[in-house]
């Protein structure tokens, strides 16, 4: 069964200290990996595509990467304004029962001043 | 430029009534979906159009109604509304389908009692 997994569930961290959440994922044949952006109250906000193994994105403090298995998004120091979930998402091949978009169930992220 | 909107931002509904959750976007996206958002679960998707005209089921359509007659809107109908069914719905949009850059509104919070 194509699956989601992030961990860990929640996070808090101090400003400046550098982390990483892990999405790990099972689905046969990749299309695209996603990460997203969570703030209460507020829809999702788009923040990276990946497509295959070993590339990289960068956004401010923020820089995922994908392996086979699973994907990464490092924070380096960082800031309170960095607080969200921060929710990972897989696509699988076109016109398979994996098609459609798989969204795990999110990292909360917490940064104390 | 609105972008994605949805109303209304909240709603309660008692058991066995029927309501319905509109989307419109200004976007000219061609894929529009639906999700509901419970905690734990992450997202899961309901049901999509890849056009005018067209729509599919997700993961969890039962209970849900969904039509497509324009572009623009995308609303989403509760037919006996449930306990359930609680939860929070975001309509998502993107330019076509394959492509994981999704748009969301800023959701709507149903509670049935």
């Amino acid at each position: 069964e194509d699956q989601v997994t992030q961990s860990p569930e929640a996070l808090r961290l101090q400003e400046g200290e550098s982390s990483s959440l892990n999405c790990s994922y099972t689905v046969s044949g990749l299309r695209g990996l996603f990460w997203y952006r969570q703030d209460p109250g507020k829809g999702p906000e788009f923040l990276f595509t990946l497509y295959s193994a070993g590339e990289e994105k960068e956004k401010e403090r923020l820089k995922a990467t994908l392996t086979k298995k699973e994907s990464f998004l490092h924070i380096t120091a960082p800031k309170p304004e960095d607080s969200a979930t921060y929710l990972c998402a897989v696509q699988g091949p076109r016109y398979s029962s994996a098609s459609k978009i798989i969204f795990g169930s999110g990292t909360r992220l917490s940064i104390r001043p | 430029n609105a972008g994605v909107t949805q109303t209304p931002k909240f709603q309660v509904l008692k058991t066995g009534q029927s309501m319905t959750l509109q989307c419109a976007q200004d976007m000219n996206h061609e894929y529009m979906s639906w999700y509901r958002q419970d905690p734990g679960m992450g997202l899961r998707l309901i049901h999509y159009s890849v056009g005018a005209g067209i729509t599919d089921q997700g993961e969890v359509p039962n209970g849900y109604n969904v039509s497509r007659s324009t572009t623009e809107d995308f609303p989403l109908r509760l037919l006996s509304a449930a306990p359930s069914q609680t939860s929070v719905y975001f309509c998502a949009t993107t330019v076509r389908e394959g492509l994981g850059e999704q748009y969301f509104g800023p959701g709507t919070r149903l509670t049935v009692t």
